[in-house]
């Protein structure tokens, strides 16, 4: 049982480009979840989706970042025009409901972006 | 909205000592509480939950937490810690209809 699959897992850009990091959730779920972690910061909310939706994009910074959970495919986070402080780990979890109940977050391995 | 706020930073202990990581949250509403473990170059790895009946709640490897709502707390405990307990712990909470919030974070590290 595949779990949550997150690629790249390492991914190196130099300021300015864009960077696309991709999710494929565990069978079966339709809730998405994408986090951010920097250093002694733990893990900040970003967005959240269901299929084709975006339910709460609250912790999104408004410019050069989107998020897409497309019908057919995975969740693709897209950051344009990347500066140094986009620099981080940046996890993709899954859930079978809405994980402001029973539902349990399962994360992947994370992908760890660079700018250089 | 939710908050959490992990009091320790970093926990220094020895190999088949005890450990508590505390935690404390705040809302206005009704919480599920979480904590998860990262292992190093790893994802989340869900230890246990509370999200109603005893505030004693089990979960994997040993350890086990208790829900304390008068003190907002949510303190996760292990009698007797092996090393390859060493990880990021985080606890995290949501309520219905919402993301989970995570804290910042308490590195456990065990040595011999």
């Amino acid at each position: 049982n595949a779990g949550v699959m997150q690629n790249p897992r390492h991914l190196v850009r130099r300021r300015g480009q864009e960077a696309r990091l991709r999710c494929s959730p565990m069978k079966g779920h339709s809730h998405v979840y994408w986090y951010r972690q920097l250093p002694e910061e733990g893990l900040k909310f970003m967005v959240y989706l269901q299929k084709e939706n975006i339910i709460d994009e609250s912790g999104m910074p408004k410019e050069r970042f989107s998020a897409e959970f497309p019908k057919e495919g995975p969740s693709i986070l897209r950051i344009q025009q990347v500066v140094r402080g986009d620099s981080a780990a940046y996890f993709c979890a899954s859930s079978l409901r809405t994980s402001g109940g029973t539902g349990e977050l399962f994360f992947g391995e994370g992908s760890r972006l660079t700018v250089l | 909205a939710q908050s959490v706020t992990q009091l320790d930073s970093q926990v220094p202990v020895f190999e088949e000592a005890p450990v508590e990581l505390r935690c404390n949250y705040s809302s206005s509403v009704s919480v599920y509480l979480f904590w998860y473990v990262q292992y190093p170059n790893q994802g989340l790895q869900l230890l246990l939950k509370y999200l109603s009946g005893s505030t004693l709640v089990k979960g994997i490897n040993g350890f086990e937490a208790e829900f304390n709502k008068s003190q907002t707390s949510f303190h996760l405990r292990k009698p007797s810690v092996h090393i390859s307990d060493t990880a990021e712990y985080f606890c995290a909470v949501s309520a219905a209809g919402t993301a989970l919030i995570f804290g910042k974070g308490t590195t456990l590290s065990v040595s011999s």
